[in-house]
């Protein structure tokens, strides 16, 4: 059974300040993907990650996938308010299977 | 304008009385899916389907049904809801990938938001 973790769950950080959110899967695969949830609202899509190594930017986000560790990360730069919402990470089953896992979520509140 | 809708948004109903929630997507995708949304549990996965007539189970399958008679509509059948159904559940949908097993990021819908008394 494929386990997707990430950590923090909650994440409180003043505006200004960096930090990293992490995404631990159990599974081979070679496509993570990120998306964003604003309280009370949908999921977006945010980064698509396709291959080990892969590197991609969105202002002040960078989300980066190493598949031999079976790790992506979330990096935020100089956090803004507008940043303040819940994180997914989400990783298919493979093995055969388009059951896709999602990580619990990160919530993250940027205080000015 | 592409997007996935789904209907009713909010639905307030009792225990045993059957209901459907509707989606369907306008951007001609092959996967579409439904999830439920659970605080502190994430999404978890419903089911899913891969095209017209192909459907397979989620990670939290029980008490639900589906159907994908048409590319478009993915409708979620709750045949005799029960409290613990009490749930936000998305409806999404994307292209799949050919050459691998995996799907390109996906629209999610609006949510509905279902109360079983």
């Amino acid at each position: 059974e494929l386990k997707v973790e990430q950590n923090p769950l909650f994440l409180s950080m003043q505006e200004g300040k960096n930090y990293t959110i992490y995404c631990n899967y159990s599974t081979t695969s070679d496509r993570l993907y990120w998306y964003r949830q604003d309280p009370g609202k949908s999921l977006e899509s945010l980064f698509v990650l396709l291959s080990n190594g892969a590197v991609k930017q969105e202002g002040r986000l960078m989300a980066s996938l190493d598949t031999k560790a079976r790790l992506s990360t979330l990096h935020i730069t100089a956090a803004v308010h507008d940043l303040s919402a819940t994180y997914f990470c989400a990783v298919y089953s493979g093995a055969g299977s388009y059951q896709l896992t999602f990580g619990k979520g990160t919530k993250l509140s940027v205080i000015p | 304008e592409a997007q996935v809708t789904q209907n009713p948004r909010y639905l307030i109903t009792v225990t045993g009385k059957k209901l459907t929630v509707t989606c369907s997507q306008n951007m001609n995708h092959e996967y579409m899916s439904w999830y439920r949304q659970d605080p502190g549990l994430g999404l978890r996965q419903i089911y899913y389907s891969m095209n017209v007539e192909v459907t397979d189970k989620g990670d939290v399958p029980e008490g639900y049904k589906v159907s994908r008679k048409e590319k478009r509509n993915f409708p979620l059948i709750l045949e005799s809801p029960s409290p613990n159904q009490t749930s936000l559940y998305f409806c999404a949908s994307s292209l799949l990938l050919r050459g691998s097993r995996s799907t390109d990021t996906q629209y999610f819908g609006p949510g509905t938001r279902l109360t079983v008394l």
